[in-house]
């Protein structure tokens, strides 16, 4: 499968503590984005990397929230001092260009207590 | 601030029946796009609309992109009960084409 993953796919936490999420976008693919979904929401744009280059994060993204692509290839995203209102689905998604297709990972879930 | 809104937010129906959902703004995109998702999985892309008043087909769904490239609709003819899930529309600006999501349209259709 050469699709988009994510992992882990689950996540649970306590509050306070610090997360880590990875995505391996599709091969080749140039963009790379981060989206977040809460329950019985669509998806919403957290940040994009164009290459290794974050080009425009959102402004849900808080200062706890750190996103990294530093080859290129995988990125992650860190979550300091996790929330309860951190709990959602954490999405990723790639395209080879700009206005290509955005293809979705699984997703992780994340469940602060 | 580009926003979609989706009608309605819940739909229940039953087998055979048609339905039509809606994707609508007040902004215009350069692209329109429709995708599916399963319980705890990542959104599928069914298709893409880019031009105004283009219409295509996917076995029995139906989309249409309105003239202006404000709005959308997924058209379902004779429901089956596999095509139960949740229905997101987004839409794609220029340059950066991050996607603005709908809040999603949430499908069942009963045996």
């Amino acid at each position: 499968d050469t699709g988009v993953s994510q992992n882990p796919r689950h996540k649970i936490t306590k509050r306070g503590q610090n997360v880590t999420f990875r995505c391996d976008p599709i091969s080749e693919h140039n963009r790379l984005y981060w989206y977040r979904q809460t329950l019985g929401q669509g998806p919403e744009f957290l940040t994009y990397f164009q290459n290794e280059a974050q080009l425009e994060k959102s402004r849900l993204l808080s200062d706890r929230f750190s996103a990294e692509r530093p080859k290129g290839s995988f990125s992650t995203l860190e979550i300091q001092r996790t929330e309860q209102g951190d709990s959602a689905m954490y999405l990723c998604a790639s395209s080879l260009n700009p206005r290509d297709t955005q293809y979705f990972g699984p997703g992780t879930r994340l469940t602060v207590l | 601030t580009q926003l979609l809104e989706q009608s309605p937010q819940f739909l229940s129906i039953q087998e055979g029946e048609n339905l039509t959902v809606y994707c609508n703004s007040s902004s215009v995109f350069s692209s329109l796009q429709w995708y599916r998702q399963e319980p705890g999985e990542g959104p599928v892309l069914l298709v893409t609309v880019v031009t105004g008043g283009e219409v295509k087909k996917l076995k029995r769904l139906t989309f249409q992109f309105g003239d202006a490239r404000k709005d959308s609709s997924l058209h379902i003819t004779a429901a089956q009960p596999g095509d139960t899930g949740l229905y997101l529309c987004a839409g794609g600006g220029q340059g950066a084409q991050k996607l603005v999501f709908g809040q999603g349209t949430r499908l069942t259709i009963n045996p």
